[in-house]
């Protein structure tokens, strides 16, 4: 167990729909990341929250947005859901001195029906 | 853009036997690795990291060896056990680029054989 939760586990909704995913970091720790993964693309990098603020940004769609509240949980929300959407999410946190050592939830799978 | 990739998708092993997984990163750049285990219906679990200046650290039965000239980076697990199959990734960052994001590769499959 990383110390990192992520709910729903799973999340079923339809296309056009909006969800939120939820993360709660480490701990102690200021920064949470969000990844998902797909069997074509693996994991790859969205967004980075660093103590309430934006600090990176990958390969995130317009349509999806995440924000890190005052008590350090994030939250990714995905909107106009796509058949495409349907991979999984993860969310990661790591303390201040390491940002680069990530610690990851065990992750939603979201399914677009 | 550059990312890290992996020779083998798929290793069997027999159960007490080593195992090694290698992988090849592009970004000469790249000054953190890590290595991940992620098994069925779980997250990325770390096992082990290692910084640019060092070309070799041992944990727990795991060494990683870091080789800047080829740039080619592997994982051997000793006396493989049946509890170490799994997804095994290799990720790196660039902190010099201000951002702390992992570039994954593609993942190995590691099997392990009773």
């Amino acid at each position: 167990d990383s110390g990192v939760t992520q709910t729903p586990k799973h999340l079923i909704t339809a296309t056009g729909q909006r969800v939120t995913l939820r993360c709660s970091p480490r701990s102690g720790d200021l920064s949470v990341y969000w990844y998902q993964q797909s069997l074509d693309q693996g994991l790859q990098f969205l967004i980075q929250y660093y103590n309430g603020e934006e600090r990176a940004k990958g390969n995130i769609l317009e349509r999806f947005s995440a924000q890190q509240f005052p008590d350090l949980h994030s939250e990714l929300n995905l909107s106009s859901l796509e058949l495409g959407d349907s991979v999984l999410y993860f969310c990661a946190s790591s303390v201040a001195g390491r940002p680069e050592t990530q610690y990851f939830g065990p992750g939603t799978r979201l399914l677009v029906l | 853009g550059e990312s890290v990739g992996l020779h083998l998708p798929t290793l069997s092993v027999q159960e007490g036997d080593n195992s090694i997984i290698n992988c090849a990163y592009s970004n000469s750049a790249s000054d953190y690795f890590i290595w991940y285990k992620q098994e069925s219906g779980k997250g990325p679990q770390f096992i082990i990291d290692i910084r640019s200046n060092m070309d070799k650290r041992q944990g727990q039965r795991v060494t990683v060896l870091l080789n800047k000239t080829v740039k080619h980076l592997s994982l051997q697990i000793a006396a493989t056990q049946p509890g170490d199959s799994a997804v095994y990734f290799c990720a790196e960052n660039n902190s010099g680029a201000g951002s702390y994001q992992l570039t994954f590769g593609k993942g190995t499959k590691l099997s392990v054989i009773p």
